[in-house]
């Protein structure tokens, strides 16, 4: 199993500052990496796919980049909706098995 | 407009069985590998299983092996989770999803006596 790591467990930034946040695969992963933003009561919502590829209506200032076992989320310019809880998510072990981060809580400084 | 709705979440007793469905549209459901994805309270995303475009190939996390089964029905556009042997730690909102694309809203499963 494909093991994936999420660093900080919890973030707090202020509004209009960069949030950078790190996920790390326990093996190559390619470029086969999903980033979702989930808030309370909300199903996930998609940001990134394929390492670094915005979803549809995702705003610029999300941005994703890494290969292979790192990667990081970049959030340029933090609005007050942005603050959330972020999770990535292989899909490269396929097709045995899909495994998430454990998740990044980020809150308002 | 993709849409993936779950139904036949609620409160069973241990031990109990229960059958959730997913109904798709706005997309080609025929040719997408779907999953359930659960989350229980306070925690975060698990993936529980998935199922091939065609229904010819499943897998599932070790921890619902043996007592969950994923089918579906192409031609209704629907994905199923058959789930026995409930236990108080399956108690989580079940999502449907088509990934990493899109998601249900989730259907909440309580397992207590």
């Amino acid at each position: 199993e494909i093991v994936m790591t999420q660093s900080p467990a919890t973030l707090s930034v202020s509004p209009g500052e960069r949030a950078t946040l790190s996920c790390r695969a326990s093996q190559s992963v390619s470029s086969n990496l999903a980033w979702y933003q989930q808030k309370p009561g909300q199903a996930p919502r998609l940001l990134i796919y394929g390492a670094s590829t915005r979803a549809t209506g995702i705003p610029a200032r999300f941005s994703g980049s890494g290969s292979g076992t790192e990667f990081t989320l970049t959030i340029s310019s933090l609005q007050s909706e942005d603050f959330a809880v972020y999770y990535c998510q292989q899909y490269n072990d396929w097709p045995p098995e899909i495994t998430f981060g454990q998740g990044t809580r980020l809150e308002i400084k | 407009e993709v849409q993936l709705v779950e139904s036949g979440g609620g409160l069973v007793q241990p031990g109990g069985s229960l059958r959730l469905s997913c109904a798709a549209s706005g997309f080609t459901f025929s040719t997408y590998w779907m999953h359930w994805v659960r989350q229980a309270p306070g925690k975060g995303l698990v993936w529980v299983s998935h199922i091939h475009s065609d229904g010819s190939s499943t897998n599932y996390a070790d921890s619902v092996k043996g007592r969950f089964t994923i089918s579906r029905d192409n031609a209704k556009n629907t994905l199923y989770l058959q789930m026995n042997s409930l236990r108080a730690e399956d108690t989580a909102v079940y999502y449907c999803a088509n990934l990493p694309y899109a998601w249900g809203r989730g259907t909440l499963v309580t397992v207590s006596s």
